[in-house]
């Protein structure tokens, strides 16, 4: 039923570290993925995105990789900051406009 | 731009009243979504509208739930009678065509008692 999964609820990792977040998708004609961001009492916001037809996309500390094969992506933050602490949403691309969320992974960094 | 404004932030009513969530989306955004947040499910799209016209409405969860959007700069969404398994953070979004994702508003933070 939940066509994007993010099965770790949370995870912890020192700052300075690399934070590895998952993701598993079960609808292949997805063709954009997105991963967003959330702090406590605001919306989300669009941290990276990757389409389809590539496997990897890096802006700056954060870098999304696309295994399509095994319908998995992940995203990277190298190094982990203090600041980003906060709940992460991977989300795909369903037709024209519509985009379907996972569950999310809350993200703790510690000093 | 003030982006997508949500009222109110927070609401508490008792079980059977009548909700009204409210939106304003980003002037020139042609889409509008409306999402629920559990702790099950995570986002949950309720219902989505472009050209304020609805598109899909398939996540509505039953016919308590309505959602209308009379001009392109606001939307609501309405439950009647509330329940409290309908208590969740409601939010709104829009955007434009296009791969980049959308903005959201802060949330409405519903609780049902």
């Amino acid at each position: 039923d939940q066509q994007v999964k993010q099965n770790s609820p949370s995870l912890s990792v020192q700052e300075g570290r690399i934070s590895i977040l998952n993701c598993d998708y079960t609808n292949s004609m997805f063709d954009y993925f997105l991963w967003y961001k959330k702090y406590p009492a605001e919306g989300p916001t669009f941290l990276i995105s990757i389409s389809s037809i590539k496997d990897k996309n890096e802006d700056g500390r954060f870098t999304v990789f696309l295994n399509k094969s095994a319908k998995h992506l992940s995203l990277h933050i190298v190094p982990s900051q203090p600041g980003d602490s906060a709940v992460y949403f991977c989300a795909a691309r369903e037709g024209a406009q519509k985009l379907v969320f996972g569950q999310g992974t809350r993200l703790t960094i510690n000093p | 731009d003030a982006g997508v404004i949500q009222s109110p932030r927070h609401e508490v009513t008792e079980m059977g009243q009548e909700v009204t969530l409210r939106c304003k989306p980003i002037s020139g955004h042609d889409y509008l979504f409306w999402y629920r947040q559990t702790m099950m499910r995570g986002l949950e799209l309720l219902i989505y509208f472009n050209n304020n016209v609805p598109i899909d409405d398939s996540g509505m969860p039953e016919d308590r739930f309505s959602a209308k959007m009379p001009n392109a700069s606001f939307s609501t969404l309405k439950i009647q009678p509330s329940e409290p398994r309908d208590s969740a953070v409601y939010f709104c979004a829009s955007s434009r065509i296009g791969p980049l994702g959308y903005t959201f508003g802060s949330g409405t933070r519903l609780t049902v008692v």
